[in-house]
């Protein structure tokens, strides 16, 4: 079964550029959420979807974030324009709808995007 | 106060020996409960789950939970340097059923 793919791996930019990124969560994985994970510090939530619905994204700077999840299926991620405090690992990650209460918090993770700002 | 604490560590045990991880939360009503495993440069993946008061044994894992006390914790028996890595715990908070991750504690196994 494939896991959760996310692309790119790495991306370096300049601060004030935009960058995307893309997941595509695992067949039949209802729920998907991106979190931002610093240096020495565990994930954050950035938004959570159930289908195509964003049923939380109250920590997500609306300002230069945003996100889609089209269709239901994969999502992307957009920071525009990048700030050097954006620098960070981006994981995506899905589950079963989260209406099943022993589903919440089994994530199932993709490997991340490791985001550089310069 | 943070919502999930951790000891940063790091934890060094030697190869063998129990490791012991611990974790305080402060949403009394959170119900649900993880521990991740991060190795460097990973993702985060989940080996143990624990919803009940008590103990919950996987292999050479136990996850015990207290919640009078807001107290989580992980027991790894016959520590391997594999099991070098960084453990998060994570909780499912009632309200906005979010799961949030504690910092993390980091694990060396000495062998």
């Amino acid at each position: 079964e494939a896991g959760v793919v996310q692309s790119p791996r790495y991306k370096i930019i300049e601060k004030k550029q935009p960058v995307a990124f893309w997941c595509n969560p695992i067949s039949g994985h209802n729920t998907l959420y991106w979190y931002r994970q610093n240096l020495g510090q565990g994930p954050e939530l950035l938004i959570r979807y159930e289908n195509e619905e964003a049923v939380d994204d109250s920590q997500l700077p609306k300002d230069r974030f945003s996100a889609e999840r089209l269709k239901g299926v994969d999502s992307t991620l957009k920071i525009q324009p990048a700030e050097l405090g954006d620098s960070a690992v981006y994981l995506c990650a899905s589950s079963w709808p989260t209406g099943l209460i022993r589903h919440t918090g089994e994530l199932f993770f993709g490997e991340g995007s490791r985001l550089t700002v310069l | 106060q943070k919502e999930v604490e951790q000891n940063s560590g790091p934890l060094s045990v030697p190869e063998g020996a129990i490791a012991s991880l611990n974790c305080t939360y402060s949403d009394r009503g959170s119900q649900s409960f993880f521990w991740y495993r991060q190795y460097s440069g990973k993702s985060p993946e989940l080996i143990m789950s624990i919803y009940s008061n008590g103990d919950k044994e996987d292999g050479r894992f136990t996850a015990q939970l207290n919640k009078a006390s807001q107290y989580v914790s992980l027991l790894i028996r016959d520590s391997q340097p594999s099991d070098s890595a960084t453990y998060l715990c994570a909780v499912n908070q009632r309200y906005g059923n979010k799961l949030v991750f504690g910092a993390g504690t980091i694990l060396r196994v000495k062998s």
